[in-house]
C-alpha cells in the first residue's frame, strides 16, 4: 500500500537557522513520484518541486534543497537560512504510475520560524 | 497565482442542505482533481476527471458526486451536508500523467 509519513508535526526554529524536513514513503510500484507542496498561512497549495523515482539526483533551488535517498525510501527537504516567510505547513506527496496519479499526502509539518 | 480558479472561497450552510463547488482549471489542462482538506482525515484525495470522463475515485461519500464539462470546469456535488463535511475543498490541474498538479485557493465549507 502506498503511504507518507511526515514523522515531525511541528518545528520551530529561529530566523537564519537551517532545518530539513523528513518525509518517507511507502510503494510497491518502481515507478513513483514525489513531491513538495508548502501551504502558507493564507490556506493555499503551492507547488514546490517533483521527482521521479528514478532520478537520485539531490536538487537545489536557491535555500531549497532536496535529498532523495531509494535506499531509506526518503524524499527530504532542507531549507537553509529559514526565513519568517517560509514559515508554514509543508506537504510531502507521493504519485504512482498508472490509470490515476492522485497525490497521497503525508500529515504535513508545520515549521514556525521566529525572527 | 497557480491558474485554477475555485468559487466560491467561502460557503456557510446548514445540515442537510445541498451544495455546488465549482473549478476552472489552468488553460490546457485536461485533468481536475479534487481533494478534501480537514483536522482528522488530512488532505484526501477525492476524485479524478480527465477530459470529461471520470478517471479515478478515492475516498468519495456516495452523497458527493462530480462532473467535468465539455470547456474542462468541473463542479463538486455535495448533498446532504453533515456536520463532519466541514472542510476546505481543493480543486487542482495538471497537465498530464504525473505532472505536478496545480492547485486553487480551495473552498471553506462551514456547517452549521
Amino acid at each position: 500500500a502506498q503511504k507518507v509519513t511526515q514523522a515531525q508535526t511541528e518545528i520551530s526554529v529561529v530566523e537564519k537557522e537551517d532545518v530539513t524536513l523528513d518525509c518517507v514513503y511507502e510503494t510497491r510500484d518502481t515507478t513513483y513520484y514525489l513531491f513538495w507542496y508548502k501551504q502558507p498561512p493564507s490556506g493555499e497549495l503551492v507547488f514546490l518541486i517533483r521527482r521521479n523515482s528514478f532520478d537520485e539526483q539531490n536538487e537545489i533551488s536557491g535555500r531549497y534543497s532536496w535529498n532523495f535517498q531509494k535506499s531509506t525510501s526518503s524524499f527530504n527537504f532542507t531549507i537553509t537560512a529559514s526565513q519568517v516567510v517560509d514559515s508554514a505547513v509543508y506537504f510531502c506527496a507521493l504519485s504512482e504510475a498508472g490509470n490515476t496519479d492522485k497525490l497521497i499526502f503525508g500529515t504535513g509539518t508545520r515549521l514556525q520560524v521566529f525572527p | 497565482d497557480s491558474g485554477v480558479t475555485q468559487t466560491p472561497k467561502h460557503l456557510i450552510t446548514a445540515t442537510g442542505q445541498r451544495v455546488t463547488l465549482r473549478c476552472s482549471p489552468r488553460s490546457g489542462d485536461l485533468s481536475v482533481y479534487w481533494y478534501q482538506q480537514s483536522l482528522d482525515q488530512g488532505l484526501q484525495f477525492l476524485i479524478q476527471y480527465y477530459n470529461g470522463e471520470e478517471r479515478a475515485k478515492g475516498n468519495i461519500l456516495e452523497r458527493f458526486s462530480a462532473q467535468q464539462f465539455p470547456d474542462l470546469h468541473s463542479e463538486l456535488n455535495l448533498s446532504s451536508l453533515e456536520l463532519g463535511d466541514s472542510a476546505l475543498y481543493f480543486c487542482a490541474s495538471s497537465s498530464g500523467t504525473n505532472q505536478p498538479q496545480h492547485f486553487g485557493d480551495g473552498t471553506r465549507l462551514s456547517i452549521l
